[in-house]
């Protein structure tokens, strides 16, 4: 079956812009979870989604916002974009927001804020 | 609160010798630890995963790594590998529905 398909692969934006992005998780899963990865901070957490309903949150500013839709399909937006913004976003998909599933990542959204 | 340290950020050898991936985790509640690998412009790839059970646990592509509970560790081995295996290798801990990952580890192999 597929995997987590995350759109687009790559981005540019300019500094005070937003942006949103996709993440279509596997199909039957109902949790995606959101993750920032930069060189200077590794992987963070950003937030966790079940049945359209924000679960767990990581410590990032209120720019970073996200939302889950009925067919778990999910999308993260970002405002008023900084350049410390530039990062590889993960998505992650599980059956179930519980702590012994296995998350499957998608192939990332690299960001670029110039 | 859980946290997780890779000692190595860089790890070279040769193809075909073995290879340890350290990693400590710390962790309050129950223990469930995952090693993730990473290719370059990649997403993450789940290599292996204890939950409960044996302390040994065999992943994908002849990764292997041992739960050692006294030790808080759960380190990644491999007894041969290969140039293919050239990529990051994360180590994260399963804590308040999120994951808690290491800093990773770069495993270098040369021929």
């Amino acid at each position: 079956k597929a995997g987590v398909t995350q759109t687009p692969r790559y981005l540019i934006k300019t500094r005070g812009q937003q942006v949103t992005l996709s993440c279509s998780p596997i199909s039957g899963h109902r949790s995606v979870s959101w993750y920032q990865q930069t060189p200077g901070q590794g992987l963070q957490f950003l937030f966790e989604y079940f049945s359209e309903t924000q679960r767990n949150k990581g410590n990032f500013p209120g720019r970073f916002s996200g939302r889950q839709f009925s067919n778990s399909r999910s999308e993260m937006n970002v405002s008023t974009l900084e350049l410390g913004d530039s990062a590889l976003y993960l998505c992650a998909s599980s059956l179930a927001v519980s702590l012994n599933t296995e998350a499957f990542f998608g192939q990332g959204t690299r960001l670029t804020v110039v | 609160a859980q946290s997780v340290t890779q000692l190595d950020s860089q790890v070279p050898v040769f193809e075909e010798a073995p290879v340890e991936l350290r990693c400590n985790y710390s962790s309050s509640v129950s223990v469930y630890l995952f090693w993730y690998v990473q290719y370059p412009n990649q997403g993450l790839q789940l290599l292996l995963k204890y939950l409960s059970g044996s302390t040994l646990v065999k992943g994908i592509n002849g990764f292997e790594a041992e739960f050692n509970k006294s030790q808080t560790s759960f380190h990644l081995r491999k007894p041969s590998v290969h140039i293919s295996d050239t990529a990051e290798y994360f180590c994260a801990v399963k804590g308040g529905n999120k994951l808690v990952f290491g800093a990773g580890t770069i495993l270098r192999v040369k021929s």
